[in-house]
C-alpha cells in the first residue's frame, strides 16, 4: 500500500501559469520534505516541514512555495513556472528530523513538463 | 556544505556478474542510506547503515559502511535485470542537513 502519495504523477503547465502539487502521507511522520529532481542528477532539497515549521533551503528560489495544512498533506506552488523548473519533484517523509537516524520514504514523484 | 560522492557513475554489466558501487565523503555521517530509483519514479529506500563498520546483508546485497562512518559500499553479487537502476547514497549530517550523492546508474545486461 502506498504510504506517500503525489498527484498527479505527470503535469503540464504553461510557462508562467501557477501549478500547485501535492502530497499526502499515511505514517503520520511530523517531517515532509520536497525536492526538485532534474533528469541524471541527485534529488535537491527545496524545503522542508518538521510539523508545522516551515524551513527553507538558502538556494530555493521565491518562485517556490510550500503549505502544510495539517500532518497529512503538503503541497507545493510554483508561482511562475519558467522552462527551467521542468522536473521530477519528489516529496518524502521521515518520522523525526535527521540527526536521529531516521529514514525518508518518498513518493512516485510529479513530472512536470513546462510549455 | 557536505558532499557525497559516488562512483562510478555509469556501470554496465552482463548478468550474473558482481559489482561494487562506492559512496566517499570527507564528512562524517551519523547515518547513511542506500536508494535505487527506476526511471519515473520516486527513490526507494534499501537500507540505512549508522555504526561504523557495519555491514548489512538484503539478499544478493551487501551495504558496508566504513569505519569512520565517511564512506560507504554496496557490493551486488550475481546480479540481474531488475537490479538496473539508479542507485543513490544519502547521509544524515548529525541534523545539520540530509544530503543525496550523485548517484551511480546501473544497467545490467541480459
Amino acid at each position: 500500500d502506498a504510504m506517500v502519495i503525489q498527484n498527479p504523477r505527470y503535469q503540464v503547465t504553461q510557462f508562467g501559469k501557477p501549478v500547485t502539487l501535492s502530497c499526502s502521507q499515511t505514517l503520520n511522520h511530523n517531517v515532509m520534505y520536497w525536492y526538485q529532481q532534474k533528469s541524471s542528477q541527485a534529488p535537491k532539497l527545496l524545503f522542508h516541514y518538521y510539523d508545522k515549521d516551515f524551513n527553507n533551503e538558502a538556494d530555493t528560489p521565491d518562485n517556490f512555495q510550500s503549505r502544510r495544512p495539517n500532518t497529512s498533506f503538503c503541497f507545493l506552488d510554483i508561482r511562475s513556472p519558467g522552462l527551467g523548473d521542468a522536473a521530477m519533484y519528489l516529496c518524502a517523509t521521515s518520522r523525526d528530523w535527521t540527526g536521529r537516524n531516521t529514514e525518508a520514504f518518498f513518493g512516485q514523484g510529479t513530472r512536470l513538463t513546462v510549455v | 556544505t557536505q558532499l557525497l560522492e559516488q562512483s562510478p557513475q555509469f556501470l554496465s554489466i552482463q548478468e550474473g556478474e558482481n559489482l561494487t558501487v562506492y559512496c566517499n565523503s570527507s564528512s562524517v555521517f551519523s547515518s547513511l542510506q542506500w536508494y535505487r530509483q527506476e526511471p519515473g519514479e520516486g527513490p526507494v529506500l534499501l537500507v540505512t547503515v549508522v555504526t561504523g563498520g557495519e555491514v548489512k546483508k538484503l539478499k544478493r546485497l551487501t551495504f558496508q559502511f566504513g569505519d569512520a562512518r565517511k564512506d560507504s559500499s554496496l557490493h551486488i553479487t550475481a546480479a540481474q535485470t531488475g537490479d538496473t537502476g539508479l542507485y543513490l547514497c544519502a547521509g544524515d549530517n548529525y541534523g545539520q542537513n540530509f544530503v543525496f550523492g550523485p548517484g551511480t546508474r546501473l544497467s545490467v545486461l541480459p
